[in-house]
Parts: C-alpha cells; structure tokens; sequence
C-alpha cells in the first residue's frame, strides 16, 4: 500500500537489549524523520534525514542510531534501550524542503516502544 | 530554545461553537512554513492546514484558518463550528528555510462538549 508504515506498531523489550523500528515509505519523499512523543513534550525530534546518506541530529539524539541507505527506508536504531526511552516513536516524511508549500510532513502510524 | 509555543494544554468548546488554539512561534528565517496537526485518541497525526512566512491571506482550509499575524509571530488556528469529532490534540509547527525539520510545540487538548 502506499504511504508510510512504521514496524513494529508495539513492543516491550528489556534494559539493555538493542532494537529497531522501522519506517518505510512508498512516495520516494527525500525528507524522513523520527520524533518520539511523550506527555507533556509534545513531538521531539531525535533525527531527521535530507536524502540517502545524509542524517543529521534533532533535538534528543542521544542512545538513538540512524541510517538511511535507501531513500524509501530510515531505520531507527536504540543501542541499549533504557527505561526513559519508554515513548510512542514517530516516523515523518515529506516532499518539499523548509518552509515551501508541500513541506508538510506526512506521518506513520507510530510504534509505542516499552522498555522494562 | 523553544520555536513554538502552545500555551493552553487544554480548551473546552460548545458543540457548534468557534474555537481559538493560539501558538506563537520564534524565528529570524525570514522563509517559514507554519502547521497545524490533529491527533485524535487512535494516535495518528493528521496535517489540517499551511501558512508560508511570505502568504499575504490568511490560511484556510472548511472549518480551518489560520489567524497568521506576522509582526506578532502569531498563528492561531480557528475552528469554525466545532463537531465532536474535534476533539483532539492539536499541534502547532514551523519548518525553517532549507534542510530543515519540523519543529513542533507541546499541543492543545481541545474537548468539544455537545
């Protein structure tokens, strides 16, 4: 179907352990990024992607890997997952750059991540 | 820094009432983009509306618009005639020129009460 999906749309998973949440989209958008949403912080951006192979940080990067080398895929990587990145993860993505019309972004359905 | 900010966690309007969500916003781009977004309770984010820095209307969009007031570096949104399905979390967000993300702020609940 076309769009943007994100896997899994749940998990529990250990301190410790590494995962990933995958973010796949089918519109060829070059912009992707991944917010986690938490009460009372509304959308914060961990990463966010301009192309293939080009990454840069948001606001709350650290303990999160990134990678994108397919323009449609941006797998967000925790290395050690620990208790406080317990949050529903968003993935973006949109067409146009800044501030132009059609640089709205378009959203996954999110993945509520919780680590115990 | 804090670009935008929401400054009513929550709002309650009269079924078929005009409703007001205010956001004001900080920038010295002179090329913007403000959003607008809905989440209702099944979690999805769903864009309403777009204003650019450089748009000499107001934003509209059926029962949205965007009260944009540049000098004030305002862009509330206004829901004309609320229905119960209104009911939501509503975020405000800006994008800057360039390579640059979406940035948005900590979000309106909005109860629409029949």
């Amino acid at each position: 179907d076309a769009g943007i999906t994100q896997s899994p749309r749940y998990k529990i998973t250990e301190t410790g352990r590494q995962v990933t949440l995958m973010c796949h989209q089918t519109w060829s958008h070059s912009y992707m990024f991944w917010y986690r949403q938490d009460l009372g912080h509304g959308l914060r951006l961990i990463y966010y992607s301009a192309a293939a192979d080009i990454t840069d940080k948001g606001e709350v990067p650290d303990g999160y890997v990134v990678s994108r080398s397919k323009t449609e895929n941006f797998p967000l990587t925790l290395e050690s997952a620990t208790r406080s990145q317990t949050s529903v993860y968003f993935c973006a993505s949109s067409e146009s750059a800044g501030a132009l019309r059609g640089s709205e972004a378009f959203f996954g359905q999110g993945t509520r991540l919780t680590v115990v | 820094a804090q670009k935008i900010t929401q400054t009513q966690p929550g709002m309650f309007v009269q079924e078929k009432e005009a409703v007001t969500l205010d956001c004001t916003y900080d920038t010295s781009d002179p090329s913007y983009g403000l959003f607008w977004y809905k989440q209702p309770s099944s979690g999805e984010m769903i864009f309403l509306i777009y204003q650019g820095s450089y748009d000499q209307q107001n934003a509209t969009e059926g029962r949205y618009s965007l009260n944009f007031q540049k000098a004030r570096k305002s862009a509330n949104l206004v829901i004309s005639a609320s229905q119960l399905g209104d009911s939501a979390m509503y975020f405000c967000a800006m994008r800057e020129g360039g390579h640059t993300p979406l940035v948005f702020g900590k979000g309106t609940r909005l109860s629409v009460i029949a």
